[in-house]
């Protein structure tokens, strides 16, 4: 049981640059979502999803893009990469009940981004 | 916009003590309450959740929850130094997003 999986782990975009960075889940999670975390910073979140092919900003979405055509897989793409998107990117995935109940997030093991 | 505060520390306890962790959160309506541990360069990882007042204990911690103080709390007994890490607090909003907290460096000496 591999949990969630993000790839590549590391990666240097020159400025102007774009990527997709991966991330797969297959624990049958429902929802999904991708944060950021900024050194001394707490996680932000950037987009979310609560189902194949609905998706949905969160507190910092500009620059960023995803999709979501499996319950497996969810991509975030960073189009026209700024010094500002430098981070460490998680990709989460939780199970939400019909009544809204939630244990939590599984968290991937994270994509270390420079931009330079 | 939901806040979420912690002390940023570092907290400094010996082996063996109680380490006491803290969160106060802006929106007085929020049910659910979580705390991770992260270790340096890694992913956070769930540690205890919580959702009604009062103690929930899940062997050396301890999830404490006031909800008219909007006051979290993780305690965590017999402090190992593997228990040296950043410990982040969440709050539950829509769609069972997570709002966190900057994080508290717990640092626990032998």
């Amino acid at each position: 049981n591999a949990g969630v999986t993000q790839t590549p782990k590391f990666r240097i975009l020159k400025i102007g640059q774009s990527m997709t960075l991966q991330c797969t889940q297959d624990m049958n999670h429902n929802y999904m979502y991708w944060y950021r975390q900024d050194p001394g910073m707490g996680l932000k979140l950037i987009y979310y999803s609560v189902g194949a092919g609905i998706t949905d900003k969160g507190e910092v979405p500009n620059g960023y893009n995803v999709s979501r055509s499996t319950t497996e897989d969810f991509p975030l793409r960073l189009e026209l990469a700024a010094p500002s998107q430098t981070s460490v990117y998680f990709c989460a995935s939780s199970f939400t009940g019909g009544t809204g109940e939630n244990y939590g997030y599984t968290f991937g093991s994270g994509t270390r981004l420079t931009v330079v | 916009q939901k806040e979420v505060e912690q002390n940023s520390g570092p907290l400094s306890v010996p082996e063996g003590a109680i380490a006491s962790l803290n969160c106060t959160y802006s929106d007085r309506g929020s049910q659910s309450f979580f705390w991770y541990r992260q270790y340096s360069g890694k992913s956070p990882e769930l540690i205890m959740s919580i959702y009604s007042n009062g103690d929930k204990e899940d062997g050396r911690f301890t999830a404490q929850l006031n909800k008219a103080s909007q006051y979290v709390s993780l305690l965590i007994r017999d402090s190992q130094p593997s228990d040296s890490a950043t410990y982040l607090c969440a709050v539950k909003g829509g769609y069972s997003t997570l709002t966190f907290g900057k994080g508290t460096m717990l640092l626990v000496s032998p």
